[in-house]
């Protein structure tokens, strides 16, 4: 069975620039979580959606950035325009049961905002 | 607010060391308790969880955790670390009432061959 899938595996791209970032769920996962990893920050948890419905977005950094889940096993995170600040690596993962059950990570995008 | 913290950032250990990662939680209700494994440039994998029952719990490759409720802590363990445990772990609690994982900051585990 196929894991969580992210894609691109790398992005490099230049200021000012629109980033999307994909990621397919696990067959039957209900719920999709975004993560940023930086050295500085750490694991910060962007946005959480349970049956395709955003329920939390409060990690949002900023209006530049935007998630959508048109259907119930693919998500996207845009950043528009993008910073050299946003250059991280991002994981999106899904789990059964409205998150209280074991999180799968995808393998991440790694991001560099130049 | 609840918090996780590790207690070290970083921790070297020569092969066959006996290893004990600490991870201490702030909340007083029924709880889920996970470790995640991050091996360099590489995702986040489960590595093992608590959410009921035998409070020692075995994982993937030799790691156990212990669950100690009146000391909100779940220590992972591991008697004789190979080189190939060179990672960073996460602890990770995420409250029954609740969805949303709370991370520590991680601790960076490397093993000296």
């Amino acid at each position: 069975d196929a894991g969580v899938i992210q894609s691109p595996r790398h992005e490099v791209t230049e200021m000012g620039q629109e980033v999307t970032l994909r990621c397919k769920l696990i067959s039957g996962h209900n719920s999709l979580f975004w993560y940023r990893q930086t050295m500085m920050r750490g694991l910060e948890l962007l946005i959480y959606f349970n049956n395709n419905v955003p329920i939390d977005d409060s990690g949002m950094p900023e209006d530049r950035f935007s998630a959508k889940m048109p259907n119930a096993s693919f998500s996207t995170l845009k950043i528009q325009p993008s910073e050299p600040r946003d250059s991280a690596v991002y994981f999106c993962a899904s789990s059964l049961a409205g998150g209280r059950e074991t999180q799968y990570f995808g393998p991440g995008t790694r991001l560099l905002v130049l | 607010a609840q918090s996780v913290s590790q207690h070290n950032h970083h921790v070297i250990l020569s092969e066959a060391a006996s290893l004990e990662l600490g991870c201490n939680y702030s909340y007083g209700g029924t709880v889920n308790l996970f470790w995640y494994v991050q091996y360099p440039g590489q995702h986040l994998q489960l590595l093992l969880k608590y959410f009921s029952g035998d409070p020692l719990v075995k994982g993937i490759k030799g790691f156990e955790a212990e669950f100690i409720k009146s000391k909100f802590s779940f220590n992972l363990r591991k008697p004789s670390v190979q080189w190939s445990d060179t990672a960073e772990y996460f602890c990770a609690v995420n409250a029954h009432s609740n969805y949303q994982l709370i991370w520590g900051a991680g601790t960076k585990l490397i093993i000296k061959p």
